[in-house]
């Protein structure tokens, strides 16, 4: 079966510091990673996506995510938080079964502190 | 240019009422999805239909019925609302090349509120 795990439900860092969200995928194929961005009221959009090419994802705001095979991982990194990163976000595994399912983590929120 | 618009963006009802929710995707995809977050924010499937036939539909009670009248629409009815359907519906579209897996596009959602 396919699964995501976010292993922190809360993070929180200070301004100008680094974040790491943590994401360990369970997939019986090679999986499609995303992690997704929602801002307090809004909808869902795409930070960065996985599907199967370079390991190492750069996405949008400065975010990156590594592919890590032998640890079943995909963690989300930002080498300086700013104010406007406080969200919550979602680590999301895609797999085909007649069509494109997209399984969600259960989401970590960000909190940056000044 | 909004890829997926769903409106409402709130709706408040009373139980026991019928309600829809309606979707639509510019984006010429095959694939539509109805998603519900709820409280914690834990997103979940209901429904996804490939070129308007129904592919997946999660355990979800039979008060709600998808419909889709092309492959750009995909709404949601809900009928005999209850208390427990409140929640924020998302609607989302992706193209399901099997093999080329993109992302989804989500709507901004709808906040339905059952007092």
């Amino acid at each position: 079966a396919q699964s995501v795990t976010q292993l922190d439900s809360h993070v929180s860092v200070s301004e100008g510091t680094p974040v790491l969200l943590r994401c360990n995928y369970s997939s019986s194929y090679s999986p499609s990673l995303f992690w997704y961005v929602q801002h307090p009221n809004k909808g869902l959009q795409l930070l960065l996506k996985y599907t199967s090419a370079a390991t190492l994802v750069k996405g949008i705001n400065g975010f990156e995510a590594e592919f890590k095979k032998s640890e079943t991982s995909f963690h989300l990194t930002k080498p300086s938080a700013h104010m406007s990163d406080a969200a919550e976000y979602f680590c999301v595994v895609s797999f085909y079964s007649g069509t494109y399912k997209y399984i969600f983590g259960t989401g970590t929120r960000l909190k940056v502190l000044a | 240019d909004t890829a997926v618009s769903q409106t409402p963006k709130y709706l408040v009802t009373q139980m026991g009422n019928d309600k829809s929710i309606k979707c639509e995707q510019n984006l010429g995809h095959d694939t539509m999805y109805w998603y519900k977050q709820d409280s914690k924010k834990f997103l979940k499937i209901m429904f996804s239909y490939n070129n308007k036939e129904l592919i997946i539909n999660e355990t979800v009670p039979n008060r709600f019925s998808p419909k889709s009248p092309d492959k750009a629409h995909l709404n949601l009815h809900i009928n005999s609302l209850e208390l427990g359907d409140s929640a924020v519906y998302f609607c989302a579209s992706s193209q399901s090349d099997r093999g080329q897996n993109t992302e989804a596009f989500f709507g901004q959602g709808t906040r339905l509120t059952v007092v």
